[in-house]
């Protein structure tokens, strides 16, 4: 079945730039997203990729997307503290938004 | 506040018992999602609605769950003779797709966390 996989933990500092990383199994995926939850709140889309692409820039995110290797990334740069967080890689193969999420990767910013 | 809301954020209640949340979409939103986090995870697709009508159920979805969405606008998600594994934050999502479907964005509340005792 679908699955998304990302690692669990990364730990920066302030300044640096950070790179959370996610594969995927269907081929057939349509758009990738990238979502930041913080403790007690929803998750908030930060930004996607259509299948068609390979990179997508938006400010301080980087979406780099190896469809031959199922793999996705997502680099801020210059990581603030206010960027610790919980991110989601999510996977949609159909016409819905049945996303399928990867267990989130808690990035740890420290000063 | 134009955002999705849910209501309430928290739920503690005794095996057994029958419980109700309330999804408020965002205005005008015409597709409405529920899915289910439970700690340490990411969340997972429960069921969804396009307009009134729902148009796909997850197999996570028993019997004893069942959502309404009867005027196209909010929703209510009920669980009845709840189970300590129904433990999990409860989500509820809105967007606004055309014909197409295509780039659907989802939009998140902060979601009700259910504690089963």
């Amino acid at each position: 079945g679908e699955d998304v996989e990302q690692s669990l933990f990364l730990s920066v500092r302030e300044g640096d730039s950070s790179v959370i990383n996610c594969t995927y199994t269907d081929s057939s995926s349509t758009y990738l997203y990238w979502y930041k939850q913080e403790p007690g709140a929803g998750l908030q889309l930060l930004t996607y990729i259509f299948s068609n692409m390979d990179m997508k820039q938006d400010q301080r995110l980087t979406v780099l997307l190896n469809k031959k290797d199922k793999h996705l990334s997502l680099r801020i740069a210059d990581t603030q503290t206010g960027d610790s967080a919980i991110y989601f890689c999510a996977e949609r193969g159909g016409n819905t938004g049945k996303l399928i999420f990867g267990q989130g990767t808690t990035l740890q910013v420290k000063p | 506040d134009t955002g999705v809301s849910q209501d309430p954020r928290h739920k503690i209640t005794k095996r057994g018992q029958n419980v109700t949340f309330r999804c408020d979409p965002i205005s005008e939103h015409n597709r409405l999602y529920w899915y289910r986090q439970t700690l340490g995870q990411g969340p997972e697709f429960l069921t969804y609605f396009q307009n009134e009508a729902q148009l796909e159920k997850s197999r996570l979805l028993s019997d004893r769950f069942s959502a309404e969405r009867p005027k196209g606008s909010f929703s209510t998600l009920e669980i009845q003779r709840t189970e300590q594994g129904d433990s999990a934050m409860y989500l509820c999502a809105s967007s606004l797709v055309g014909l197409s479907g295509r780039n659907e964005k989802l939009f998140f509340g902060s979601g009700t966390q259910l504690s089963v005792l």
